[in-house]
């Protein structure tokens, strides 16, 4: 079956500007949490939605937000980019509830690589 | 405190065995992970451990898990070039429905 799918693979966007990246998850997968992955600040949460609610949103400004679709298909967007936003954007999905084990274990897409300049 | 930590940097001879290990903070995490990061790519899930259990062991993988002192191990057996990676240890706070990553791994195979 396909894995996650996450478009675009690679971003070039200017400071100021918005952007918006999208996350398919598995078919039958409810849960789509996301994630940034800078080299200083490692791998952080950024939220998670199950059944179109957020149900955890991390520490992080109100410019990035998000949302999941009536498919689960997820998209989160990012307004007025600054510098530090540079980042490779992982999604995640998970079969129910995302709390771990084999059937609501965490498949991760190849990510989306945004570069602000 | 949520806090999962790693060591930052392991290199190893092909054939070697390696262990990563790794310290996490939060008791009430069910299931513990350790994932894999490849230049450019996203994260594969290697394995997972139930916090009920010391030991899982999948084919060249063993993880052990000390839950008293919050101490989680990856050994890989006879360790090729293509293990070269990052490894990340994970856990799963309850009813947190994320992730709380170590800082990675990065795993060096020798010739």
């Amino acid at each position: 079956k396909a894995g996650v799918t996450q478009t675009p693979r690679y971003l070039i966007k200017t400071r100021g500007q918005q952007v918006t990246l999208s996350c398919s998850p598995i078919s039958g997968h409810r849960s789509v949490s996301w994630y940034q992955q800078t080299p200083g600040q490692g791998l952080q949460f950024l939220f998670e939605y199950f059944s179109e609610t957020q149900r955890n949103k991390g520490n992080f400004p109100g410019r990035f937000s998000g949302r999941q679709f009536s498919n689960s298909r997820s998209e989160m967007n990012v307004s007025t980019l600054e510098l530090g936003d540079s980042a490779l954007y992982l999604c995640a999905s998970s079969l129910q509830h995302g709390t771990g084990g084999e059937r609501n274990g965490y498949t991760f897409g190849s990510g989306t690589r945004l570069t602000v300049v | 405190g949520e806090d999962v930590e790693q060591s930052l940097f392991l290199s190893v001879r092909e054939g070697d065995s390696s262990v990563i290990n790794c310290t996490y903070t939060d008791s009430s995490s069910t299931y513990l992970y350790w994932y894999k990061q490849e230049p450019g790519a996203g994260l594969q899930l290697l394995t997972y451990i139930f916090s009920n259990m010391d030991m899982k062991q999948d084919q060249r993988l063993t993880v052990l898990l000390n839950k008293k002192d919050k101490h989680l191990s990856l050994r890989i057996a006879d360790t090729q070039t293509g293990d070269s990676a990052i490894y990340f240890c994970a856990e799963v706070p309850d009813s947190s429905y994320k992730l709380i990553f170590g800082s990675g791994t990065r795993l060096l195979v020798r010739p």
